[in-house]
């Protein structure tokens, strides 16, 4: 039972660099999620897509950009990269975008220098 | 001021202990309420709703106060495995938003 998949674990970048994290779920869930977990701050929405083909904005979404591939896979970009993008990113997903059990993948660590 | 609050801890306790969590939530519009547990550098996982009447689920009671707009977590008899962070979340408008959470350290 794979769940939700995200990649890398780890990532280190330097100012002005560009990535993509990549995120993928076998539950044939609808709904997917990009989070963002700073110290003190809990998780904070970057961007959703309730259903395949459609994308939108969260709390925290300046810097980040979102693809929606297929049901499976949810993409998140970061053009430029940032300083104050160093997180832990977290990629989730549930049945619809009302169902408040989320499933997570198991994180990404990104420090960018 | 965070939409949802949560004391961050540490709390220490002893194993055998009943601790307890408190969380308040700002926005009156908010319609479900949850605790998530989150193992160190680990995804959260859900661990249990939270219903007006209050609920329970073994060794783990959840109450909501919407008057007041406050949640709260029992834990009874902790064991050495509940050392974890516990975030509140509260859904609006289909979103979930979380609060910082509160470390909990079960010592033997």
């Amino acid at each position: 039972n794979a769940g939700v998949t995200q990649t890398p674990k780890f990532q280190v970048l330097k100012t002005g660099q560009s990535m993509t994290l990549q995120c993928a779920q076998d539950m044939n869930h609808n709904s997917m999620y990009w989070y963002r977990q700073d110290p003190g701050m809990g998780l904070r929405l970057i961007y959703y897509s309730a259903s395949e083909g459609t994308t939108d904005k969260g709390e925290v979404p300046n810097g980040y950009n979102v693809s929606r591939l297929n049901k499976r896979e949810f993409s998140l970009r970061l053009e430029s990269a940032a300083p104050s993008q160093t997180s832990v990113y977290f990629c989730a997903s549930s049945y619809k975008a009302t169902n408040e059990k989320l499933f997570f993948g198991s994180g990404t660590q990104l420090s960018v220098l | 001021r965070k939409e949802v609050e949560q004391d961050p801890g540490p709390f220490n306790v002893p194993e055998g202990a009943t601790v307890a969590f408190n969380c308040t939530y700002s926005n009156s519009a908010s319609q479900s309420f949850f605790w998530y547990r989150q193992d160190c550098r680990k995804e959260p996982k859900l661990l249990m709703s939270v219903y007006s009447s209050g609920n329970e689920d073994g060794r783990f009671t959840a109450q909501l106060n919407r008057a007041s707009q406050y949640i709260s977590l029992l834990i009874r008899d902790s064991k050495l495995s509940d050392s974890a962070t516990y975030l509140c979340v509260v859904s609006r408008t289909g979103k979930l938003i979380f609060g910082q959470g509160t470390t909990l350290q079960v010592k033997p």
